[in-house]
């Protein structure tokens, strides 16, 4: 069965200093990833997707994540963080060809920032 | 309206009251689906609609019944809902064709059952 595990529940950075968050999944093939961000009270907003192809993925807000085949990750990445990145960040897994809906979310990793 | 809206944004509701939650997709998508986030939990997939046919529905108890009049359209009707019922409720929406995409989310409802 698919799962996805983000291991850190809580990570405090200081603004300006890099950031990557941590996503490991549980496939049997290569799988569909996503990162959303969730700020308080709102929706889900999709960060970056990786579906095939270059294995670095650009998404918004200055943020990339990696797929690392040998080692079933897909962490996310960004250079400097702002203020403003301070929210819950949840990685996805879908099946590639699988039924619609198939999408598993790990539990999320909320990002503090301090000035 | 762009993207995937919600109503309402927050609702308190007895144990006794009937409600219903609207979603509706801007996007020209063909799939919805419901999920609800309490705190500390995954996000919990309740209802899957693929062009207006129900084709998941995740053991989510009985009161709770989802509608999808059209593909742009989705409600979760409410009745005698229990306090653990209190949480946010997600809709979202993409387009299947065959394999998985991306989901566009809407900005939750914020169900509070007193």
């Amino acid at each position: 069965a698919q799962s996805v595990t983000q291991p850190d529940i809580h990570i405090t950075v200081s603004e300006g200093a890099s950031l990557e968050l941590r996503c490991n999944y549980s496939y049997g093939a290569t799988p569909y990833l996503f990162w959303y961000v969730q700020s308080p009270g709102q929706g889900l907003q999709l960060l970056l997707k990786y579906f095939s192809g270059d294995t670095l993925v650009q998404g918004i807000k200055g943020f990339e994540a990696e797929f690392k085949r040998s080692q079933s990750s897909f962490n996310l990445r960004k250079p400097s963080v702002h203020w403003s990145d301070a929210a819950e960040y949840f990685c996805a897994v879908g099946a590639n060809g699988g039924s619609q809906g198939n999408l598993i979310f790990g539990k999320g990793t909320k990002l503090s920032v301090k000035p | 309206e762009t993207g995937v809206t919600q109503t309402p944004r927050h609702l308190v509701m007895g144990m006794t009251n009937k409600k219903s939650l609207k979603c509706e997709q801007h996007l020209g998508h063909n799939a919805m689906y419901w999920y609800k986030q309490s705190a500390k939990k995954p996000l919990e997939l309740m209802f899957v609609y693929n062009f207006k046919e129900q084709t998941e529905n995740n053991s989510v108890p009985s009161r709770f019944s989802p509608e999808c009049p059209n593909s742009s359209h989705l409600f979760l009707h409410l009745h005698t809902l229990q306090p653990e019922d209190s949480a946010l409720y997600l809709c979202a929406s993409s387009f299947e064709g065959g394999q998985t995409y991306e989901q566009y989310f809407g900005p939750g409802t914020r169900l509070t059952v007193t």
